[in-house]
């Protein structure tokens, strides 16, 4: 997926426990994105950074922490994961110089809480 | 705040078929507009990027139109194939030049 690696694609977790999605591309972009996608609701945007150290919130970012020590890498925590987090988990890049905000994205991870 | 509406939730076509998928956003201040492709436990493929200042884009067998005016975009496939079913998703930018609202997708079949 054009540099995009996410991991892990699968996890299964308990409520409560802490869980880190991790997102790494090789592609040298600026922006970076997290977005969960559940049935009904679409795509929607948790957390994105705009460089090393940079992010802000998106719509949804509740319950969710990021962190961006390195160009290349993208981290997503859940702190204490609860069932309303059960969903597809994706991670994108764009570098507006070469491309506006045309977004890349990685191929998914699946997270399910119990 | 952005929204963005994609009707019919799914459309089933016998292969050869010409089609209109719609896209309908609320707030027509937007900069461009971008048709997605999701395969099933896929991610996102970028298929087209409407500049505002552009009314069509094309690629192959895909045209997009974008009206501002009226906060709506279509993507036409022609001559569709079994290969083009998906889920076609349009999204526009939200708040903020980085923020990208989707809309909840077409589901795509085209039956041989």
């Amino acid at each position: 997926d054009a540099g995009i690696t996410q991991s892990p694609r699968h996890k299964v977790t308990e409520t409560g426990t802490p869980v880190t999605l991790r997102c790494h591309q090789t592609e040298n972009h600026r922006y970076m994105y997290w977005y969960r996608q559940d049935p009904g609701h679409g795509l929607r945007l948790i957390h994105y950074s705009y460089g090393v150290k940079d992010t802000d919130k998106g719509e949804v970012s509740d319950g969710y922490s990021v962190s961006r020590s390195k160009t290349e890498d993208f981290l997503l925590t859940l702190e204490s994961a609860t069932s309303s987090q059960t969903s597809v988990y994706f991670c994108a890049i764009s570098d507006p110089p070469s491309g506006a905000n045309v977004l890349t994205f990685g191929a998914g991870s699946r997270l399910t809480v119990l | 705040k952005q929204e963005v509406t994609q009707i019919p939730a799914a459309l089933s076509v016998p292969e050869g078929e010409n089609l209109v998928l719609n896209c309908s956003f609320t707030d027509s201040a937007i900069y461009n507009l971008q048709w997605f492709r999701q395969d099933p436990g896929k991610g996102l493929t970028s298929l087209l990027l409407i500049q505002s200042s552009q009314r069509e884009q094309t690629s192959g067998r895909l045209n997009a139109s974008l009206d501002k005016s009226s906060g709506r975009s279509t993507l036409y496939i022609a001559a569709s194939q079994p290969g083009d079913s998906a889920t076609y998703l349009c999204a526009v930018p939200s708040g903020g030049y980085q923020k990208v609202t989707f809309g909840t997708g077409t589901k795509l079949q085209v039956i041989p």
